[in-house]
């Protein structure tokens, strides 16, 4: 299997525009997570699902973030609109059962 | 309440042991969890043990789990200059939502 999949590896936008970021799961695994990572508040929690239906999503930090898994094998982070505090590295993660494997990640620089 | 505590930064010589510690507050943990991240990278999975167990060895790593006192450690023999990472420790709790919970990560700078 070639892991998690996340593209675009980066990705570099102006303050308002709409970033989305895209994530494939190691098939068969039937949890998924975004993650986001900075120097100041380490790895948190975004938001997770479970056979494709969203299970937590108190750790997105506003209204202007979405999740959605429309299949197993996909899932998208959207921000709109976006905002220089957004700057960070989102990762996604996938299980069976309890061990999570991540992508690569993806790094979002927002000008 | 759940919270997970790592030295922020710890420099060997190559070839010598490095020792990364972490602790962590609930005792409900199920597995317990050790990830390497390299510059620019995502997390990589390094080795777990279960909370039943005492130690687990894995080539040139070893997990040593103390129970009693909520202490974590892995054990790295040898260190290479390929080991220079940061590491994360996480606890996944008995909640089944297979949410981890992860410290802030320990610098490992390993010099020649």
């Amino acid at each position: 299997d070639a892991g998690v999949i996340q593209s675009p590896r980066h990705e570099v936008t102006e303050m308002g525009q709409e970033v989305t970021l895209r994530c494939k799961p190691i098939s068969g695994h039937d949890y998924l997570f975004w993650y986001r990572q900075t120097m100041m508040r380490g790895l948190e929690l975004l938001i997770y699902f479970n056979n494709n239906v969203p299970i937590d999503d108190s750790g997105m930090p506003e209204d202007r973030f979405s999740a959605k898994m429309p299949n197993a094998s996909f899932s998208t982070l959207k921000i709109q609109p976006s905002e220089p505090r957004d700057s960070a590295v989102y990762f996604c993660a996938s299980s069976l059962k309890d061990t999570q494997y991540f992508g690569p990640g993806t790094r979002l620089t927002v000008l | 309440g759940e919270d997970v505590e790592q030295s922020l930064f710890l420099s060997v010589r190559e070839g010598d042991s490095s020792v990364i510690n972490c602790t962590y507050t609930d005792s409900s943990s199920t597995y317990l969890y050790w990830y390497k991240q390299e510059p620019g990278a995502g997390l990589q999975l390094l080795t777990y043990i279960f909370s039943n167990m005492d130690m687990k060895q894995d080539q040139r790593l070893t997990v040593l789990l103390n129970k009693k006192d909520k202490h974590l450690s892995l054990r790295i023999a040898d260190t290479q200059t390929g080991d220079s990472a940061i590491y994360f420790c996480a606890e996944i709790l008995r909640s089944g939502y297979s949410t981890l919970t992860f410290g802030k990560g320990t610098m490992l700078l390993v010099s020649p």
